[in-house]
C-alpha cells in the first residue's frame, strides 16, 4: 500500500512568492489533515478535509493560506504571499476514520528567505 | 497552559533499561490518545493508541488516567533503536478528528 505522499520535499522561497504544496494521501482514506511545525515548537494543526470538505480549518494562521482538495482526492495547499514566519516543515497526514490513527507523510520542508 | 504537554527531556538510559513518559492534557472532552515516535527529520509514525484499559504492544506499554488527565508510555528492555522523540497525540471534544500534539520527549538509549 503506497503511504502519504507529499511533494516537494524541499521549497526556498522568497517573501512575497508563491508555493504550492501537494498531498495525496492513502487511497480510500476521506479523512486528510495538514499540520506544520515551525522549528523549536510542536505541530500545530492546520485543517481537516472530509472528501473534498473542509471538517474543520480553524488551525489555518491567516488568509494567506488556501487549501483544497478537489474531488476528494490529493490536496493541496497554498501560501501567498510567502512570509518569513510560514518556514518550517509542512506535514500532510491521512485516515480512514477521523478518531483514528493517522498516516504521515515525509513533510515539505519550506524556507522563506 | 498548553493543552498538551510532555517533559521534553532529553531521557538518556542505556540499553536494557525501562522508561517511562507521561504526556498530560487539559480537555477533560478528549476521546482519542495516540502515542507517536518521530525519528530526526522525518515524519511521525503511529507507535500505538491508547485506549482506557490500557494496552501493550511487545516492549511497549500504553495507559491512560482519565481521572489525572494524563497518557503514559512505558518501555521495557529499551533498544539503541528506540532513540526517537515521542510524542503524544490527543484528539476529542468537538474536533475529534484534530489531534493536539505535544513538543514530544527525546529519548536516547545508548549501549
Amino acid at each position: 500500500e503506497a503511504g502519504v505522499t507529499q511533494f516537494p520535499s524541499h521549497s526556498v522561497i522568497e517573501k512575497g512568492q508563491t508555493v504550492t504544496l501537494r498531498c495525496d494521501p492513502i487511497s480510500g482514506h476521506d479523512n486528510l489533515y495538514w499540520y506544520r511545525r515551525v522549528m523549536g515548537k510542536e505541530i500545530k494543526f492546520l485543517l481537516h478535509f472530509v472528501k473534498e470538505s473542509k471538517q474543520d480549518e480553524s488551525g489555518m494562521p491567516n488568509n494567506r493560506f488556501l487549501a483544497e482538495r478537489t474531488g476528494g482526492t490529493y490536496s493541496t495547499l497554498k501560501v501567498q504571499p510567502a512570509e518569513l514566519e510560514d518556514s518550517g516543515v509542512y506535514f500532510c497526514a491521512s485516515s480512514q476514520r477521523a478518531a483514528g490513527g493517522y498516516t504521515f507523510g515525509s513533510g515539505t520542508r519550506l524556507t522563506v528567505v | 497552559r498548553k493543552e498538551v504537554e510532555q517533559d521534553p527531556g532529553p531521557f538518556n538510559v542505556p540499553e536494557g533499561a525501562t522508561v517511562a513518559f507521561n504526556c498530560t492534557y487539559s480537555n477533560s472532552a478528549s476521546q482519542s490518545f495516540f502515542w507517536y515516535r518521530q525519528d530526526c527529520r522525518k515524519e511521525p509514525k503511529l507507535l500505538m493508541s491508547v485506549y482506557s484499559s490500557g494496552n501493550e504492544d511487545g516492549r511497549f506499554t500504553a495507559q491512560l488516567n482519565r481521572a489525572s488527565q494524563y497518557i503514559s508510555l512505558l518501555i521495557r528492555d529499551s533498544k539503541l533503536s528506540d532513540s526517537a522523540t515521542y510524542l503524544c497525540g490527543i484528539a476529542g471534544g468537538t474536533s475529534y478528528g484534530k489531534l493536539t500534539f505535544g513538543q514530544g520527549t527525546i529519548l536516547t538509549v545508548h549501549p
